[in-house]
């Protein structure tokens, strides 16, 4: 079981936007802006989509972005596109103990 | 324009040590402002955070790997290396090599990772 909850799955048309929650501990989303995200499209390595719980790395489309309110993370793809089809993973990064912990995992699907 | 590449045996036998190595171009492995990271993903499942190693301090470790772990960094090959004794099944998995950020105000993500390599397992 993961520390981090993520919906299995969401989807959407071509066009609309998604949003994917991912929840936890208190002390582990809500302490720290230091949540981020990775897409991993079948049998490709993770790729870092939004970091610093908002921050998008240099490359990144500006269709996807990056919230916090609560106990709960999200990242948005806006403008869903047939290329964002792919896992998405959650991740947040605490002071001690386990200093990463991952989401199990959003699979994104293009209708 | 960084990368890493991980290698290894495909295949160690249960009871056995696991032993990876991560080739990094394009940076180097003994600077201040990044970790190097070992996270793994089970077949068909999700990651798990291994190890964030610096050049020049002490390493961090998963509670639950930790006294079967064993890392390094070799500043002259640029390289950096897992070492994980007493494998079982459990521990077939996906091995990714990353570059990790820890600073006061930016940590916690890892970019760019290394394709990952596939160890299995299995007497």
């Amino acid at each position: 079981q993961s520390a981090l909850t993520q919906p299995a799955s969401v989807s959407g048309s071509p066009g609309q936007s998604i949003t994917i929650s991912c929840t936890g501990p208190t002390t582990d989303v809500t302490a720290y802006n230091f949540v981020s995200w990775y897409q991993q499209h079948p049998g490709k390595a993770p790729k870092l989509v939004m970091f610093d719980v908002s921050r998008r790395p240099s490359g990144v489309s500006n269709r996807f972005s990056g919230h916090k309110s609560g106990d709960m993370a999200s990242l948005t793809i806006s403008g869903l596109r047939s290329e964002d089809e792919a896992d998405y993973y959650c991740s947040a990064y605490r002071s001690s103990g386990t200093l990463v912990l991952f989401g199990g995992g959003t699979k994104v699907t293009v209708l | 324009q960084v990368q890493l590449e991980e290698s290894g045996p495909g295949l160690v036998k249960p009871s056995d040590t696991l032993s990876l190595t991560c080739t990094v171009s394009g940076a180097s492995v003994n600077i201040d402002d990044y970790y190097w990271a070992w996270i793994r993903q089970p077949p068909g499942k999700g990651l798990e955070w291994i190890a964030y190693i610096h050049f020049g301090g002490t390493p961090n470790y998963n509670p639950a790997l930790r006294g079967r772990l064993a890392t390094s960094v070799d500043a002259s090959k640029n390289q950096f290396s897992l070492n994980l004794t007493a494998v079982t099944a459990a521990d077939t998995a996906i091995y990714y090599c990353a570059r990790g950020r820890i600073a006061a105000t930016s940590r916690g993500w890892f970019d760019p990772w290394g394709q990952g390599t596939l160890v299995t397992v299995s007497s």
